[in-house]
């Protein structure tokens, strides 16, 4: 199957700092990105869905001024974190919509902690 | 896009013993799929079926679906340590839109050696 990357896959910052990370489809462009979000023993809740070139559609309770999402290119999607605080601890995962209807390749994730 | 249901929420068995879990689902699909997350760790695709077929294998994995029903069920044969993780299922709703892959709470499975 195909490739994603995601990077980091773990990361401690302080609270008030931002945290970016990266999601790379690295053999196939990727139009639509998902990003989401995972606590313990919990769903993968979607988060947003990012389409290359336009702005993210965010789902229903995800703040869209805290939680900056970028798709700049066809292979890139970012998540970027801001003024991070220690209850957006969690497990963030990146999946890239692969070229046939139906497909979806996912990232090996992101362990954030907010100290 | 819909949302399966895992059942049960946890299994647990002995090496070497079969593992079932099901899915179902609400309206009709396009094709389903079963997702495998080991944890702390991102997802790794299983199996496709469509709407089309009532059973696929891949290796030790047996996958059924049965639109009447509206439910899937991932069977592991021969079950070993390392398939401890957590399954889920994602269908695909049919009737055209965009795939959004979302997810249920996931069946965990832990296979004691």
């Amino acid at each position: 199957g195909a490739v994603v990357s995601q990077h980091p896959s773990r990361v401690i910052c302080k609270s008030g700092t931002s945290v970016k990370i990266e999601c790379r489809s690295l053999d196939f462009q990727a139009t639509t990105m998902f990003w989401y979000r995972q606590f313990p023993k919990q769903s993968l809740m979607l988060m947003a869905t990012s389409n290359e070139g336009s702005k993210a559609t965010y789902e229903q309770g995800v703040e869209k001024d805290k939680f900056l999402i970028n798709h700049a290119s066809l292979t890139l999607s970012t998540l970027t974190v801001t003024s991070a605080h220690p209850e957006d601890s969690s497990f963030y995962i990146c999946s890239a919509r692969g070229p046939f209807r139906g497909e979806a390749f996912f990232g090996q994730g992101t362990r954030l902690t907010v100290v | 896009s819909q949302q399966g249901e895992e059942d049960p929420q946890a299994l647990s068995i002995q090496e070497g013993e079969n593992a079932t879990m099901n899915c179902s689902y609400k309206t009709s699909i396009n094709n389903l799929q079963w997702y495998r997350q080991n944890s702390g760790r991102g997802l790794v695709h299983l199996i496709l079926i469509r709407s089309n077929e009532r059973e696929k294998h891949s290796g030790r994995l047996r996958v059924t679906l049965d639109t009447s029903k509206k439910s899937s069920s991932l069977l592991i044969t021969a079950s070993r340590a390392a398939d401890t993780a957590s399954y889920f299922c994602a269908p695909l709703q049919a009737g055209g839109g965009s795939y959004i892959p979302t997810f249920g709470r996931g069946t965990s499975l832990i296979v004691h050696p």
